[in-house]
């Protein structure tokens, strides 16, 4: 079973620049999710989706922040203009079914952002 | 809203020695909890996980978890450590028909050989 993919791996760009993150979920997977994750710190969630739908973008900062799942498969997360706050690893993560707690999550091995 | 507090940032030990990786919750009801584990450069991993029944929780690669109602813990041991152990470790809770994780905020664990 392949495992949730990323890219890129690593991006570099200035403050004030835009940066665009790809995800593709396991085969079958229904839910994603997007986190952040600070030098030091767990990760935080972003944004879940279920299918092509928005479940939670509580902790989405709205203005800067954008992600779509417009096929209920892949999705992208976009930040514009970019802070040097945002410096972080950005990760994604599937699971089966939505509402099923005990459903591991499964991650991908992330996006590292840094801003200069 | 739930929270997790993971003690001790850093722990180091020596191989062979016994590994305890503590996690205390926090939770208005009975919650569902995970441990992680992240190598470098890679993403999470699940070791274990409680959900209901028996509060002993065998993972993988010889890690357990007990879960501790009246204590609000689930710390993490593995009776003998090995220098493929070094890693970051995350304990996770979630709420009963929730998927959000709340993650700690991470316990480095150094093998000394």
């Amino acid at each position: 079973e392949a495992g949730v993919a990323q890219s890129p791996r690593y991006k570099i760009i200035e403050k004030r620049q835009s940066v665009a993150f790809w995800c593709n979920p396991i085969s079958g997977h229904a839910t994603l999710y997007w986190y952040q994750q600070i030098l030091g710190q767990g990760p935080k969630l972003l944004i879940q989706f279920q299918n092509n739908g928005v479940v939670d973008d509580s902790q989405l900062p709205k203005d800067r922040f954008s992600a779509e799942r417009l096929k209920g498969v892949d999705s992208t997360l976009k930040i514009q203009p970019a802070k040097l706050e945002d410096s972080a690893v950005y990760l994604c993560a599937s699971s089966l079914v939505l509402g099923a707690a005990n459903q591991p999550q499964h991650f991908g091995d992330g996006t590292r952002l840094s801003i200069l | 809203a739930q929270s997790v507090t993971q003690l001790g940032s850093h722990v180091s030990v020596s191989e062979g020695a016994l590994v305890l990786l503590r996690c205390n919750y926090s939770s208005s009801v009975p919650p569902y909890l995970f441990w992680y584990v992240q190598y470098p450069n890679q993403g999470l991993q699940l070791l274990l996980k409680y959900t209901t029944g028996a509060t002993l929780v065998k993972g993988i690669n010889g890690f357990e978890a007990e879960f501790k109602k009246s204590e609000t813990s689930f710390h993490l041991t593995k009776p003998s450590a090995h220098m493929s152990d070094a890693a970051e470790y995350f304990c996770a809770v979630s709420l009963q028909g929730a998927q959000k994780l709340v993650f700690g905020q991470g316990t480095r664990l150094t093998i000394n050989p």
